[in-house]
């Protein structure tokens, strides 16, 4: 079974805090991906990566970094956590052989107060 | 930006129900659509992916069908039950965009089934 974990499933930071959300999949899959989740707005990629040490933008890459040292492992980085980043945040990677199904994680609810 | 409609947001029905809901997408360079259910504190479990128009799929008492030219999935759920709450996200791709499976996702349609 292929596996996606992410570090914390909830997490509560104060503004203005760097914040790390690590995920970490199983199955040697290239291609990971960072989403947020929000009322009324479905998933929106934040960035995504398709090789040790690649990203690309997503949809609303503002206020996030990303790190991809080690193919296994996927980081999103908020420099300094604002109020508005309070969200569900999911990470998912893919496999190179099924070129249309992600795996996600069960993510992580984080609050900035 | 890919714009993917579902609706309705959310939805109540009583156990034994039957119930569907929408998904709207561009019909121009379509490519693929994924059905995808997310139950409360677990990961979001693909149901179905669905490439060619009249595409009909099944997974025990829930079917999916597609029409790429006019841009609609339905998702149907016979006879509800309880543990079939959940949100039901739907997604497309469109073709010649990144090889990278960026997906663009709908809001999500919340179902809850009551005993």
């Amino acid at each position: 079974d292929v596996k996606v974990t992410q570090s914390s499933r909830y997490l509560v930071k104060r503004t203005g805090e760097k914040v790390f959300l690590e995920c970490v999949q199983d199955m040697d899959h290239e291609n990971m991906f960072w989403y947020r989740q929000d009322p009324g707005l479905g998933l929106r990629l934040i960035y995504f990566s398709y090789d040790v040490k690649m990203k690309e933008k997503g949809d609303i890459p503002e206020g996030y970094s990303v790190s991809r040292e080690k193919k296994e492992r996927f980081s999103l980085i908020l420099e300094s956590a604002s109020t508005n980043q309070t969200s569900m945040y999911l990470c998912a990677s893919r496999p190179p052989e099924l070129p249309y199904e992600q795996y996600f994680g069960p993510g992580t609810r984080l609050t900035v107060t | 930006i890919l714009n993917v409609e579902q609706s309705p947001q959310s939805l109540h029905v009583q156990e034994g129900d039957s119930t569907n809901f929408t998904c709207s997408f561009p019909s121009s360079n379509f490519y693929a659509l994924h059905w995808y259910r997310w139950e409360t504190a677990k990961s979001p479990e693909a149901l179905f992916v669905m490439t060619l128009n009249g595409d009909e799929k099944k997974k025990g008492r829930i079917s999916a069908t597609l029409n790429t030219k006019e841009g609609y999935s339905y998702l149907y759920i016979k006879g509800s039950q309880p543990e079939d709450s959940a949100t039901y996200l739907c997604t497309a791709r469109l073709a010649g965009g990144t090889s990278y499976g960026k997906l663009t996702f709908g809001q999500g349609t919340i179902l809850t089934v009551h005993p």
